[in-house]
């Protein structure tokens, strides 16, 4: 069975600081995963997604993620916030064949503070 | 490319009446199609995949009669919101991926549905 948790619901950074938004999964077999972004009252954007290519994965708007396969871990982290980074963040966990089902991590909501 | 629309963006209906809501691949053939609703400030829920021509497949508790999905074509899905009730408020997302394609979902902006 495959399962995502995000440690933090909420995480609030000033604007300029390194974000951290932490993603653990569990899965039986080598998964695809990836990191949404969603801004209030919209659909989701694409972020990054690892296939079982390089382990650091770099996505857009200056967001990169490391796939830790020991540690079972697909932390998303940014050197730098900005004010526009401010949405809800979810971490997705897919088996690589089959259905493409996805599993939803519960979100990380980021605050950036001016 | 790969981009996946919905229609409308947002609808408010009396309570009983029905809404469908449509969700389309404009680039590109979808193989499957999944709808899922939100909550607000809550994550996403699969509500039911659907693959063309065939029947939906839905999650448990999710009620196939109230929520009736249509996938007619490569580019075209439909979920019907029957009788709606206040309790279906909510924002419904669709998203497709794309025949002999990757691992990955493409998602519609969503739809809002508030129901009175």
């Amino acid at each position: 069975a495959q399962s995502v948790t995000q440690l933090d619901s909420h995480v609030s950074v000033s604007e300029g600081t390194p974000v951290l938004l932490r993603c653990n999964y569990s899965s039986s077999y080598s998964p695809s995963l990836f990191w949404y972004v969603q801004h209030p009252n919209k659909g989701l954007q694409l972020l990054l997604k690892y296939t079982s290519a390089a382990t650091l994965v770099k996505g857009i708007n200056g967001f990169e993620a490391e796939f830790k396969k020991s540690e079972t871990s697909f932390h998303l982290t940014k050197p730098s916030a900005h004010m526009s980074d401010a949405a809800e963040y979810f971490c997705v966990v897919s088996p690589t064949s089959g259905t493409y089902k996805y599993i939803f991590g519960t979100g990380t909501r980021l605050k950036v503070l001016a | 490319g790969a981009v996946v629309s919905q229609h409308p963006s947002r609808v408010i209906c009396k309570s009983g009446t029905s809404v469908k809501i449509e969700c389309r691949s404009l680039d590109f053939q979808a193989t499957t199609m999944f709808w899922y609703r939100q909550f607000p400030k809550q994550s996403l829920m699969l509500m039911a995949t659907s693959n063309e021509g065939s029947k939906a497949t839905y999650e448990q508790g999710v009620e196939k009669d109230k929520f009736l999905i249509n996938h007619a074509s490569l580019t075209l899905s439909t979920l019907t919101v029957t009788s709606a009730h206040p309790e279906d408020s909510s924002f419904y997302i669709c998203s497709a991926t794309i025949a002999g394609g990757v691992n990955e979902q493409f998602f519609g902006p969503g739809t809002r549905l508030t129901v009175l």
